[in-house]
């Protein structure tokens, strides 16, 4: 089963400095989607790049998409304190169910 | 804006009890889902639904497993004897077309002792 796989596991930055998450997958997509996870609380859905899209911006979040490398980053910007969380992607197949990444925890200092 | 509630936010049970986790999702959304996250580790399929009946299953989705559309706002994930290791966030998502947006509900988190 095709799976997004996040690296690093970890990453802890100082506020106002940028954050770069990446994801890999293996086989062919139709979307991948990235998603914040607060500790111990629910999934918000960040963005959603198709796979003819290469990049797509929402604020200060920016994701690339290069679907012949097969591999997706998210780049947040200008982070502050209330970044921290979790990240995964999550990639989709022909019948819509999503397989997700073990995440990148992401620590913002202040 | 709309969002996807689920209930109970945290559910205890005893070993071989049977849950039932509850969820509605977005009034016009007409594909429902279930995942889980055991502590610590990532979010997993369980489940796709459309039409009354599962559209996809993972290996995870066993015969203790179910899930139900009983009326038209509810959609439940039924464990009928939960073991230790069911233990875990359950999340329920829906969503309005196929390859369309996920949005998650907050989760419930049962805890089988």
């Amino acid at each position: 089963s095709q799976q997004g796989e996040e690296d690093p596991q970890a990453l802890s930055i100082q506020e106002g400095e940028n954050a770069t998450m990446n994801c890999s997958y293996k086989t062919s997509i139709n979307n991948l989607q990235w998603y914040r996870q607060n500790s111990g609380r629910g999934l918000v859905h960040l963005i959603l790049i198709r796979s003819n899209e290469r990049e797509k911006h929402s604020g200060r979040l920016r994701v690339t998409l290069d679907t012949s490398k097969k591999s997706s980053s998210l780049l947040i910007t200008a982070s502050r304190a209330a970044d921290t969380a979790s990240y995964f992607c999550a990639t989709d197949a022909e019948n819509n169910d999503m397989r997700f990444g073990a995440g990148t925890r992401l620590t913002v200092k202040p | 804006e709309p969002e996807v509630t689920q209930t109970p936010s945290h559910q205890v049970t005893q070993m071989g009890q049977e849950v039932i986790l509850r969820c509605v999702p977005i009034s016009n959304h007409l594909y429902f889902y279930w995942y889980r996250q055991i502590l610590g580790q990532k979010v997993e399929f369980l489940v796709s639904f459309y039409n009354n009946e599962i559209s996809e299953k993972s290996e995870i989705f066993d015969d203790q497993f179910s899930v139900e559309r009983p009326d038209g706002s509810n959609f439940t994930l039924k464990i009928r004897s939960t073991k230790l290791e069911d233990s875990a966030m359950y999340f329920c998502a829906s969503s309005g077309f196929p390859l369309d947006t996920q949005y998650f509900g907050p989760g419930t988190r049962l805890t089988v002792l």
